[in-house]
Formats: structure tokens, C-alpha cells, sequence
């Protein structure tokens, strides 16, 4: 496509549900990132795929949160369980070598 | 460890006024350096990157940053102001383009 493209844009779920965040990078993307936007964190790095290799998912806050990317492709950002403290927007970024990266408008998550 | 520091978390100028707004990085290896900028309820947008050759980088809407190695910056300037800049900005450094590490991000406010 186009461009990163995220769904859903806007998701109010009750505490303790869980949520599944999506995310199409550009095609041909090898690399993927999953960030997380909230008041007073600014972006924080959650995980990255890159092409087959093994992800770095070092930045996941817990273990309620997990990612996986299908076929090199379509990314799914899920979190279990949800809390408060998970209200935030996710973005999601891809990337091809030296080209930069292009980031999705994201998902604005509302923990209630 | 790569880090960013942006100095000032706001920015206020004038129209037409130069816009100067500091980023100093700490790397142990050359980094790649990045400027976005993001526009309320909206993803980021690539402004300009620096990767290797010239160290002036000219990016869109008449930004430009310098990459000074001994200084460790990368300053974003815009010779002046107008009211569609107002905005937040953030800098961020990657090794070998993995993980971007951001800044905390500086608002910048135009006044008339």
C-alpha cells in the first residue's frame, strides 16, 4: 500500500478485556515497530521485527503484551488483560534499509 | 546505548522568527539521525534524516538540520516561523537501523 496503515483508529475497551491492534506496513517492508504514545512517557519502543530474524521485543512492559508478524506482512499487536495504565495510542512503523521509517496514525487505545 | 536529549519540552517564537529547536545524542557508534514532526491527533512525518555524506540535511517545509560530531547535535532550524509549524517535534538516533530511540519531543508555538 500506499502507506502504514492501522486499525482500528480509536478503541474504548473495559478493563480486563483483551485487545488486538492491527497494523499493514508498506509493502516490501522487511522491518516492523510497534511504539507506544502516552502522556508524560512520550514514544516508547515496544517491539521489532525484521525479516525473518528473531524480534527484539525488549521494550514489552509486560507479559499481558505480545506481538506477532504473519507471513513478513500484517502485524498484530495484543494485549491481554488490559489495564488503565495501557490507555495510549500505538503506533506502528515500517521500514526498508536506509529509507527511513514510515509511521501508521496509529491506534488510540482507551482503557475504561 | 543510544539516547536523545531535546532540550526545552516548549518553544515559543514569533511569525516569521527563526525556529531553532536542540537535539544532542549519545551514541557509541555514527548514528543515524532522524527529525519528525507530529500534528495533533496525527501519526509522525518524517522532516529530514541524516545517514552518511553531507552533515546540512534539507528535509520538507524548509527545515534543515546540521549534524556536528563534536558537538554531538543535530539541531533542526527553519530561517521563519509560520503558523502551520506549530506542532511537536521529535528527534531520534538508530544504529544500523534497528530500534528508534526518541527524544522526550519540543512543542512549538507560533504566535501571530
Amino acid at each position: 500500500g500506499a502507506g502504514v496503515s492501522q486499525s482500528p483508529s480509536n478503541k474504548v475497551t473495559e478493563k480486563g478485556k483483551d485487545v488486538e491492534l492491527r497494523c499493514d506496513p508498506i509493502s516490501g517492508h522487511t522491518a516492523l515497530y510497534w511504539y507506544r504514545q502516552s502522556l508524560g512517557q512520550g514514544l516508547e519502543f515496544l517491539i521489532y521485527f525484521q525479516g525473518n530474524s528473531a524480534p527484539d521485543k525488549s521494550g514489552l512492559p509486560s507479559d499481558r503484551f505480545s506481538a506477532e508478524r504473519t507471513g513478513g506482512s500484517v502485524s498484530t499487536l495484543t494485549i491481554q488483560r488490559t489495564q488503565q495504565e495501557d490507555s495510549a495510542v500505538y503506533l506502528c512503523a515500517s521500514s526498508l534499509d536506509r529509507d527511513g521509517y514510515t509511521f501508521g496514525s496509529g491506534t488510540r487505545l482507551t482503557v475504561v | 546505548a543510544q539516547s536523545v536529549t531535546q532540550l526545552g519540552s516548549h518553544v515559543s517564537v514569533s511569525e516569521g522568527a527563526l525556529v531553532l529547536l536542540r537535539c544532542n545524542y549519545s551514541s557509541s557508534v555514527p548514528p543515524y539521525l532522524f527529525w519528525y514532526v507530529q500534528y495533533p491527533n496525527q501519526g509522525l512525518q518524517l522532516l529530514l534524516k541524516y545517514t552518511t555524506g553531507a552533515t546540512l540535511v534539507k528535509g520538507i517545509n524548509g527545515f534543515e538540520a546540521e549534524f556536528k560530531k563534536s558537538e554531538t547535535s543535530f539541531h533542526l532550524t527553519k530561517p521563519s516561523a509560520h503558523m502551520s509549524d506549530a506542532a511537536e517535534y521529535f528527534c531520534a538516533v538508530t544504529r544500523g537501523f534497528q530500534k528508534l530511540v526518541f527524544g522526550t519531543g519540543t512543542r512549538l508555538l507560533v504566535s501571530p
